[in-house]
């Protein structure tokens, strides 16, 4: 079955630093590719998306290449602020032409300032 | 901008008690989704809904579960009889293709 694979957390990371959170994912077909943000007490937001090979996507000074031939789609930021701490999770959905996303586990992020 | 809407936004009951919670989808998608996430853990998908039916289940959806479109806005998931294990927070979500769009939550707390 589909699966997503992201790197352990927490991420703890001083203000203005270079941000990597690694996701790795296994489905069939061509899924489309997801990082929600999950603020402390909130609920899930989208915070990007990639449809196909190649895609970037990018919100907010987050990007993320849809990257077929290492089956990845890490997410990066140049310079993480303090409001930047939260849950990130990976996703990938229409795999098999199911609508049900898979998340990964998540990947807590800390910033200090 | 759309949004999903869920109530209430907390919710607290006892053991064995029957709770309902309550999301109101983006007007114009087909496809609704409740999840559960359980304090530090992943997001669990629990049923999907589709023209008035279930369209798929997890093996998390047991017969305790039951979701309803009692309306032509409100999408319900019912938890007949709590467990304390129930504690979690609920998540809906609507679509109308591969982007899922999620309410806020509903944290649910069985004592």
């Amino acid at each position: 079955g589909d699966s997503v694979t992201q790197m352990e957390g927490p991420v703890t990371l001083s203000e203005e630093a270079f941000l990597t959170i690694n996701c790795t994912y296994t489905a069939t077909g061509y899924p489309s590719l997801f990082w929600y943000v999950q603020y402390p007490g909130e609920g899930l937001q989208l915070l990007l998306k990639a449809t196909k090979a190649d895609d970037k996507g990018s919100n907010k000074g987050f990007e993320a290449t849809y990257r077929k031939e290492t089956t990845s789609f890490h997410l990066e930021k140049g310079s993480v602020q303090v409001s930047d701490s939260a849950v990130y999770f990976c996703a990938l959905s229409g795999s098999g032409g199911s609508y049900i996303p898979t998340f990964g586990r998540g990947t807590s992020l800390i910033v200090h300032p | 901008e759309p949004e999903v809407t869920q109530t209430p936004s907390h919710q607290v009951t006892q053991m064995g008690q029957e709770v309902i919670l309550r999301c109101v989808p983006i007007s114009n998608h087909l496809y609704f989704y409740w999840y559960r996430q359980i304090l530090g853990q992943k997001v669990e998908f629990l049923v999907s809904f589709y023209n008035n039916e279930i369209s798929e289940k997890s093996e998390i959806f047991d017969d305790q579960f039951s979701v309803e479109r009692p309306d032509g806005s409100n999408f319900t998931l019912k938890i007949r009889s709590t467990k304390l294990e129930d504690s979690a927070m609920y998540f809906c979500a609507s679509t109308a293709a591969y982007e899922q769009y999620f309410g806020p939550g509903t944290r649910l707390t069985v004592t």
